[in-house]
Order: structure tokens, then C-alpha cells, then sequence
């Protein structure tokens, strides 16, 4: 139980373009989920912390008008990278909480890996 | 108050040694405690969890050692093998607060 998966594993864009990439439950309802970025061979930064049904609530630092995010369902939250640069490049690592397990922990997706040219 | 410091930054053990990684906090109100190993290129997968009202928690080859007093919590793989070659992260959270608070990750080597 608790899996978590993204799509897509990777995707390499040309850029100025906008990226979408999305996190699913796939056997939970996840309440709330978060966005993190991953540089190499480095911690995991979070971005953002994702409400089903409201307004993402994003870390200091970062743009939310760049990295948008949407959590319209339980089981789903995207994450847009609008306008995207090459210093965007990075892995994205989403999480989700299985709130009605009344558990703490967090589960965490594959990650998608940006590369922008 | 929020951080979670963690070393040592990279490991080598041999196999079927220890394999131990520490790590340090400040907020006292931290009271749920995991560790995650991620492999290159993959998310991060939670190994173990402690809460702060015990002092250990075995899992199989994987222990953590908790001392709260001393704000400090460890994870010690015994019989280190080398698929369990990977980078380990400690974190922290407390209840009613989402967010997870990550160490800086442990690269651990393990050479046969």
C-alpha cells in the first residue's frame, strides 16, 4: 500500500517552454502533498506544500508564479514549470501523506528528472 | 530551529560490518523521527521510523538509536551488504506540522 508515482520519469524541454509533471495516490487519498527539488548529490528542497481543494501554500524563495501547482482531486497534484530555463534542470520528487491512516510519514514518489536545453 | 544536521557526509563499510549514521536536532517539539534510503535516480523510500518516547526500534538488519536528551538519533545497519549501497537521509517532524525537516543525506559504499 501507499504508492505514490509520477509521470513523467523524465522529460527533456527546449527552453521558454512549460513543463507539467504529475503526482498521483494510487491507493490513498492524500489530503495534502508536497512538492520537493533535488540537486545532485544534495538534500531535498522543499517547494511547496499542496491542499486538496486550496491554494498551495510555497516556501520561501520560491516563485509561485513560475512553479505552479495544482491539487484538484485526492489522488492528484501537478506541478507546471512555466517559462522554463535551463537553471530549472533538477529532479522533482513529489510526496504524498495518507491522512486517513492517521499516520505520519510520508510517501514518496520516483521523482521526474527536467533537463531544460 | 528547524534544521537537522546529519553525518558523516559519505560511508564506506565493508561487507557484513555496521554501517552507523548520526544525526542531531534543535526542536525540541520534533516527535516523529524517519529515515529514507533513495537510490541514484529514484525517490526516496521510507526504511524506519522512531517516536521519541523509545529509545530503540529494530527492523530487521536496521536499528535506530534515540536519545533524547541528548537531541540525537542514529541509524545502524548491521550485516551491511552491497545493495544496501545507497544515500540515507534522517529527517523530523512533529504533529499538526507537515512538513518533514531532511538531514543532508549519508552516501553509503558498501565494498564486498
Amino acid at each position: 500500500g501507499a504508492v505514490v508515482s509520477q509521470h513523467p520519469s523524465w522529460v527533456i524541454c527546449k527552453s521558454g517552454t512549460s513543463v507539467k509533471i504529475e503526482c498521483r495516490s494510487l491507493d490513498f487519498q492524500a489530503t495534502t502533498m508536497f512538492w520537493y527539488r533535488q540537486f545532485p548529490k544534495q538534500s531535498l528542497m522543499l517547494m511547496a506544500t499542496s491542499n486538496e481543494g486550496s491554494k498551495a501554500t510555497y516556501e520561501q524563495g520560491v516563485e509561485k508564479d513560475k512553479f505552479l501547482i495544482n491539487h484538484a482531486s485526492l489522488t492528484l497534484s501537478t506541478l507546471t514549470v512555466t517559462s522554463a530555463h535551463p537553471e530549472d534542470s533538477s529532479f522533482y520528487i513529489c510526496s504524498a501523506r495518507d491522512v486517513l491512516a492517521g499516520r505520519n510519514e510520508q510517501f514518496f514518489g520516483p521523482g521526474t528528472r527536467l533537463t531544460v536545453l | 530551529q528547524q534544521q537537522v544536521k546529519q553525518s558523516p557526509q559519505s560511508l564506506i563499510v565493508q561487507k557484513g560490518g555496521i554501517s552507523i549514521i548520526n544525526c542531531a536536532y534543535e526542536n525540541t517539539a520534533f516527535d516523529y523521527f524517519p529515515w529514507y534510503q533513495q537510490f541514484p535516480g529514484k525517490g526516496p523510500a521510507l526504511l524506519i521510523a522512531i517516536r521519541p518516547d523509545v529509545s530503540e526500534k529494530k527492523e530487521g538488519r536496521f536499528t535506530i538509536s534515540f536519545n533524547k536528551s541528548a537531541k540525537q538519533f542514529s541509524l545502524h545497519i548491521m550485516d551491511s551488504q552491497p545493495g544496501d549501497s545507497a544515500t540515507y537521509f534522517c529527517a523530523a517532524s512533529y504533529r499538526g506540522y507537515q512538513k518533514v525537516t531532511f538531514g543532508t543525506g549519508t552516501k553509503l559504499q558498501v565494498i564486498p
